[in-house]
């Protein structure tokens, strides 16, 4: 396993603007998720995919918040007309749930969004 | 629904010294419980898990958490902690049907002081 990756690592962007987050999660994990962490909180749950089909979204994600996992295989995560409420460190995670289903979920490195 | 409470949010002790780190949760369902860790600037890593079986379970790194389901509890200990551990340290609990999503608790900051 080559583990989840995030790209980019870091981002700094002006308020209003777009930006674009991918994650490439364990090859043959069926399952991705999104997770947002604020400083000193523990990470919250954005969406989840199963396969290409996006199955839930929190309240949290508003409708400036898309996530899309065409292929079933990478993701992203887009945030249109940033604010600076949105400066957090976005976390991408994967999982199988065949036989052999361990339970945890693996995370990426995760991507800091600063929104200036 | 779930929810997980980390009743400490900083815990201070001395290297060498033994830690507890205390969790509890709630949740209408079975669940399974983790523990991860989170070192400055990068993502999570998994400690240990409890998905059934002994409710005493060792992970990584010379950590051991014990489930106890009538207390809802799932804290976290170390014998003999070093310099290395300072980390935050997160419970999480997951739904076994459904989602599956974890469930995170606000964290722990631990410092170990020489």
């Amino acid at each position: 396993d080559t583990g989840v990756s995030q790209n980019p690592r870091h981002k700094i962007t002006k308020r209003g603007q777009n930006v674009t987050f991918r994650c490439d999660p364990i090859s043959e994990h069926n399952r991705l998720y999104w997770y947002r962490q604020t400083l000193g909180q523990g990470p919250e749950f954005l969406t989840y995919f199963q396969n290409e089909a996006q199955l839930e979204k929190s309240r949290l994600l508003s409708d400036r918040f898309s996530a899309e996992r065409p292929k079933g295989s990478f993701s992203t995560l887009e945030i249109q007309r940033t604010e600076q409420g949105d400066s957090a460190m976005y976390l991408c995670a994967s999982r199988r749930t065949d036989r052999v289903n361990t339970g945890e979920l693996f995370f990426g490195e995760g991507s800091r969004l600063t929104v200036l | 629904a779930q929810s997980v409470t980390q009743l400490d949010s900083q815990v201070p002790v001395f290297e060498e010294a033994p830690v507890e780190l205390r969790c509890n949760y709630s949740s209408s369902v079975s669940v399974y419980l983790f523990w991860y860790v989170q070192y400055p600037n990068q993502g999570l890593q998994l400690l240990l898990k409890y998905l059934s079986g002994s409710t005493l379970v060792k992970g990584i790194n010379g950590f051991e958490a014990e489930f106890n389901k009538s207390q809802t509890s799932f804290h976290l200990r170390k014998p003999s902690v070093h310099i290395s551990d300072t980390a935050e340290y997160f419970c999480a609990v997951m739904g076994i049907q459904g989602a599956q999503k974890l469930v995170f608790g606000q964290g722990t900051r631990l410092t170990i002081n020489p």
